[in-house]
């Protein structure tokens, strides 16, 4: 099967700049989550989807945002790019949104640098 | 925000040597989970441990959760290099309606042959 897959990989753009990041969960998976890693860093939650909604929003400005659509994909969005958005952004899927019995699984990242 | 912290930061051994890494937090969790992070890719769960005083093995991995269940400690013995990587400690934290995991800095380490 499948695990959770991200695209772009990488991805190089400039300061004010817009970005999309996309993320399929593994089949069955109805949770989605978005981290933020920062070199040196451990992960930082930014959001997390269940069921098309909004279930937990981390501590990031409202230029960054996200959707999930029916089929349980989604989308960070992220606006007027500054250089600290630099990052390896990673998305995690899991059965269901809440915590007990439902581990998260990462793909691989997308590696932003803004330039 | 709870917050873990790791330690060492970095650490650099030979094959076959022993080693534990920490994770501890002034506050009280109810579970914690250990992964590993290899260069390029996700982070992959290893254990969660949930009771206090619990004991998880894996192979030569060995997890422990502090009796407070404060802290937590990873000890491999015998490394091998393909232990290699990121090892990070997370805490549940929950929300509203969802939840999100804070993850400590890592621990970074190397086993060279």
């Amino acid at each position: 099967d499948a695990g959770v897959t991200q695209s772009p990989t990488h991805l190089i753009k400039t300061r004010g700049q817009h970005v999309t990041l996309r993320c399929s969960p593994i089949s069955g998976h109805k949770s989605v989550s978005w981290y933020q890693q920062v070199l040196g860093q451990g992960p930082q939650f930014i959001f997390q989807y269940y069921e098309k909604e909004e279930r937990g929003r981390g501590n990031f400005p409202d230029r960054f945002s996200a959707r999930q659509f029916p089929n349980y994909s989604s989308e960070l969005n992220v606006n007027a790019l500054l250089l600290g958005d630099s990052a390896l952004y990673l998305c995690a899927s899991s059965l269901s949104g809440t915590y007990y019995n439902s581990p998260l699984h990462f793909g691989n990242g997308t590696r932003l640098t803004v330039t | 925000t709870q917050l873990l912290e790791q330690s060492p930061q970095f650490l650099s051994i030979q094959e076959g040597e022993n080693l534990t890494v920490y994770c501890n937090s002034s506050s009280v969790f109810s579970s914690l989970q250990w992964y590993r992070q290899e260069p390029g890719e996700g982070p992959v769960l290893l254990v969660t441990v949930v009771t206090g005083g619990e004991v998880k093995k894996l192979k030569r991995l060995t997890f422990q959760f502090g009796d407070a269940r404060k802290d937590s400690s990873l000890h491999i013995t015998a490394a091998q290099p393909g232990d290699t990587g990121l090892y990070l400690c997370a805490g549940h934290s929950p929300l509203n309606s969802g939840y999100a995991l804070n993850f400590g800095k890592g621990t970074s380490l190397l086993v060279t042959p």
